[in-house]
């Protein structure tokens, strides 16, 4: 059975700083991993989605790399800014099913 | 509109009563799923339809959680007998192609309590 888990739980950094965000999964066997983004009362935003055959993506100031063998992706933001003031998500696509599996997310605060 | 609508946005609920939430995914969208997130967790995965198909309902905590796309482009989750383990978010996503090539784009979500 999938399971996703995200380090830390919970993040507070100043501005400026760059930071990485850790997503981790048990079963390789993944079509893609994808990271959102969510506001507090509102839904998913998607921010990057990395094909199980490719090792990153980027877009902006986010970079995401996906390496499977080990179960692991991360999610780069440079030169943060507080409106990244979030909690990001990652979730996993399992090969043979139809269905994300998600981690608990990462609570990120930037402060002015 | 251009995203994925949901409503209610708020829906307060007697113990008891019968709720159903409504998902207007992106036109043309095959895949559709529902997820329900309670606080400070992931969303947990409901169900999933390809067009008017569901596929699948491994999700769905009990036989009181149902859900529909009669026409493959509207779907509705509908709740019964609701109970105070019921309060989340309940989120919809729609995908433009089968399986898990593209891109999931999530509505606002319903946030239901149940008092």
């Amino acid at each position: 059975k999938q399971e996703v888990t995200q380090i830390p739980a919970a993040l507070s950094v100043p501005e400026g700083e760059n930071l990485v965000l850790n997503c981790s999964f048990t079963d390789s066997a993944i079509y893609n991993l994808q990271w959102f983004r969510q506001d507090p009362g509102k839904g998913l935003t998607s921010l990057l989605l990395i094909q199980s055959s490719q090792r990153e993506q980027t877009s902006g100031r986010l970079n995401a790399s996906l390496d499977k063998s080990s179960g692991r992706s991360t999610l780069y933001i440079a030169a943060s800014q507080p409106g990244d003031s979030a909690t990001y998500l990652c979730a996993v696509f399992s090969s043979g099913t139809y269905k994300y599996i998600f981690g608990t997310g990462t609570r990120l605060k930037v402060l002015a | 509109g251009a995203g994925v609508s949901q409503s209610p946005r708020y829906k307060v609920a007697k113990r008891g009563q019968d709720v159903a939430l409504r998902c207007d995914p992106i036109s043309g969208h095959v895949s559709l799923f529902w997820y329900q997130q309670a606080l400070g967790q992931g969303p947990e995965f409901l169900t999933y339809f390809q067009n008017e198909a569901q596929l699948d309902k491994s999700g769905l905590p009990s036989d009181r959680f149902f859900a529909e796309r009669p026409e493959g482009s509207v779907s509705t989750l509908k709740i019964q007998r609701t109970q105070q383990e019921d309060s989340a978010v309940y989120l919809c996503a729609s995908s433009p192609a089968q399986g898990a090539n593209t891109e999931a784009f999530f509505g606002q979500g319903t946030r239901l309590t149940v008092v």
